[in-house]
């Protein structure tokens, strides 16, 4: 247990359904993450929070949509994704400050998504 | 652009000693991570350099050359359960965190 959770743990969707992916950490921390893991490739960051606020978002398709209400939680809404979104969503959480700080980020053990 | 590699698959044999190498290729160097990541789970920190030089930490170790954009994670008395996939991460200039494809180790008795 790394103190990040997320739910749900697998999921299976039609290209036309909207869905919600829940991310929630217990560790105090700051910022939270987004990132999508595919097969044979590099973590993928899509969003960043920091302190409540979206800082960071590197050309993710509007088709997901994150939520950030307060420090603790985070959701990313989908919405009329495409097969080749299929992967595994990852949620991490660090104590991020200004001060060159390790900003170790913990991650949730991830949602498995399928589109159909 | 950014880049960060290491080799895609490892395999050595219980109780011995391997070295993992990554090299990177970042606008800016704030800090390298190792993390491990068991199939179907979390990534989960390992280590952290951000200077020169060796970290031990129990039968893991990491170096970073900063001059060369090198480092390796060395693991020692190899166990079956060491079998993972080991992810390089560097946190560049603007402190954002990129992750290499990883590694997957192999542990044979």
């Amino acid at each position: 247990e790394t103190g990040v959770t997320q739910t749900p743990r697998h999921l299976v969707m039609g290209m036309t359904n909207k869905k919600s992916l829940k991310c929630e950490q217990h560790l105090g921390h700051n910022a939270m993450y987004w990132y999508k893991q595919s097969a044979k490739k590099p973590l993928e960051l899509m969003f960043v929070y920091s302190l409540e606020e979206r800082v960071e978002n590197n050309s993710v398709p509007s088709r997901f949509s994150p939520e950030c209400p307060n420090s603790s939680h985070l959701f990313l809404h989908l919405h009329t994704l495409q097969p080749e979104d299929s992967a595994l969503y990852l949620c991490a959480s660090s104590a991020r400050d200004r001060d060159l700080s390790t900003d170790t980020q913990y991650f949730g053990p991830g949602t498995r998504l399928t589109v159909l | 652009g950014q880049n960060i590699d290491q080799p895609t698959e490892m395999t050595a044999t219980e109780g011995a000693i391997v070295q993992i190498n990554c090299t990177y290729q970042t606008s800016g160097f704030n800090g390298l991570f190792w993390y491990q990541q068991h199939a179907g789970e979390a990534p989960t920190f390992l280590s952290y350099n951000v200077l020169d030089g060796l970290e031990e930490k129990g039968r893991f170790s990491s170096f970073l050359s900063r001059s060369k954009g090198y480092s390796y994670l060395l693991l020692k008395e190899l166990q079956m359960k060491d079998s993972a996939s080991y992810l390089c991460a560097v946190r560049d200039g603007g402190f954002k965190t990129i992750f290499g494809a990883g590694t997957r180790l192999f542990v044979k008795a």
